[in-house]
């Protein structure tokens, strides 16, 4: 089963402006994480945000986490065309260290 | 810097064959999984393993088998392979350090079941 739901489904930008995801989850946590994924490759991870945290930054990157909403948003400022990619997020489950996968955003950035 | 590798990006098998999927990282984790990624459903956990010779299921794992001989390899097995089964399969390694779980994913391999 889903532990996370992105929303939106799909972004479309225009270079510099901000991208904000959302995500939203069932039970509780460990931590959140953000990954992206190029086009037909592997994930790559972008940020971490442990349960007792409620924002976090890391470069043009800003995470939050509301765990009474069972939700995080991830803001990304300034975009690029090379942030064009999908997003997921993924939880970090308190029962165990396995990590459950979001739907994913796919975000495009025109240039 | 961490690598994860998968033995191929592409493969394409036929109904019926059993087909292996290797994973091998070089960072001496304890932890890997294997999951396959379809349009518009995320990733889903078939398998998962914290050590040698162990494995749990995850949330999907009719039709797939594991094995895990030694810790930097993980690899994934279709008994007989089916068209459903056609997917991007990812491999991801984690280490846990004070309850935090970072995964390093392979560059997937896409299976075609034809």
């Amino acid at each position: 089963s889903q532990q996370g739901e992105e929303d939106p489904q799909a972004l479309s930008i225009q270079e510099g402006e901000n991208a904000t995801m959302n995500c939203s989850y069932k039970t509780s946590i460990n931590n959140l994480q953000w990954y992206r994924q190029n086009s037909g490759r592997g994930l790559v991870h972008l940020i971490l945000i442990r349960s007792n945290e409620r924002e976090k930054h890391s470069g043009r990157l800003r995470v939050t986490l509301d765990t009474s909403k069972k939700s995080s948003s991830l803001l990304i400022t300034a975009s690029r065309a090379a942030d064009t990619a999908s997003y997921f997020c993924a939880t970090d489950q308190s029962s165990g260290d396995k990590l459950t996968f979001g739907t994913g955003t796919r975000l495009a950035v025109r240039p | 810097d961490v690598k994860v590798t998968q033995s191929s990006r592409y493969l394409v098998k036929r109904t019926g064959e059993k087909v292996f999927l290797e994973c091998v990282q070089d960072m001496d984790h304890e932890n890997m999984f294997w999951y396959r990624q379809d349009p518009g459903l995320g990733l889903r956990l078939i398998y998962f393993s914290y050590d040698v010779k162990m494995k749990e299921k995850g949330d999907i794992p009719e039709g797939y088998s594991v094995s895990r001989e030694k810790k930097e390899r993980f690899s994934l097995i279709l008994e007989s392979a089916s068209t459903n089964q056609t997917s991007m399969y990812l491999c991801a390694s984690s280490f846990y350090v004070r309850g935090n779980t970072e995964a390093f994913f392979g560059q997937g391999t896409r299976l075609t079941v034809v």
